[in-house]
């Protein structure tokens, strides 16, 4: 079966520092996959998502960036972050012939 | 462009009480999929249901049910003798087919509290 893992789980940083997050998924090759966000009491807001390897395409411009430096890994990062990019980050995948979008545990972020 | 609304913000109501959750959503495209999403207190969405917009047939999955309805674009949840373990975040997502995206368009959620 599939699993989709987010680490860390949660994290405070300071404004101004760097990001990673990570998102790995297992039991599934070439999925579609995707970074939401979501404000406090707020619905999911796409970030990026990607098809494969290397292909990234983001929805909102800010100062967030992806990778996909191997199939099922997706990396979320920025180079100095900010407070409004506190939130609760969830990672999602798909297969290519199925819609519906598979969600990891997610990973709350608090910029101080 | 696609567009979900949940109108209902937050809906509370006493154990073993039926509750409907609304789901209106916008799309141009001619094929499209709707979902069920729950959200529990941890956090991470629950996938509930999906449904694709050439099959109108309700459908009825324990306690819960779905209404499908193209003619008014809406995507109506119903959960019969609701239980405290019900309390959650319900959201409402379209993917559209047409235009080959396969990103989900969620609307805001409907945060549902069942009192015992």
């Amino acid at each position: 079966s599939q699993t989709i893992h987010q680490w860390p789980a949660t994290l405070v940083q300071p404004v101004g520092s760097p990001l990673s997050l990570e998102c790995t998924v297992e039991g599934t090759s070439n999925p579609n996959l995707y970074w939401y966000r979501q404000a406090a009491g707020r619905g999911l807001q796409l970030l990026f998502y990607s098809v494969g390897i290397g292909q990234i395409s983001s929805e909102v411009p800010q100062n967030l960036s992806a990778s996909r430096p191997q199939d099922r890994q997706f990396i979320l990062s920025s180079k100095k972050l900010l407070l409004s990019d506190s939130g609760f980050y969830l990672c999602a995948w798909s297969s290519g012939s199925v819609r519906e979008q598979y969600f990891g545990p997610g990973t709350r972020l608090t910029v101080t | 462009a696609q567009k979900v609304t949940q109108a209902q913000t937050e809906i509370s109501v006493v154990e073993k009480e039926d509750v409907t959750l609304d789901c209106v959503y916008e799309t141009r495209d001619t094929t499209y999929y709707l979902f069920w999403y729950k959200q529990p207190p941890s956090g991470e969405l629950v996938f509930l249901i999906r449904r694709n917009s050439f099959d109108e047939q309700n459908e009825i999955s324990g306690r819960y049910s779905w209404n499908f309805q193209k003619s008014t674009s809406s995507f109506n949840f119903t959960i019969t003798a609701s239980q405290v373990v019900d309390s959650a975040v319900y959201f409402c997502a379209l993917s559209a087919v047409d235009t080959g995206r396969r990103a989900l368009t969620f609307g805001s959620g409907t945060r549902l509290q069942v009192q015992p």
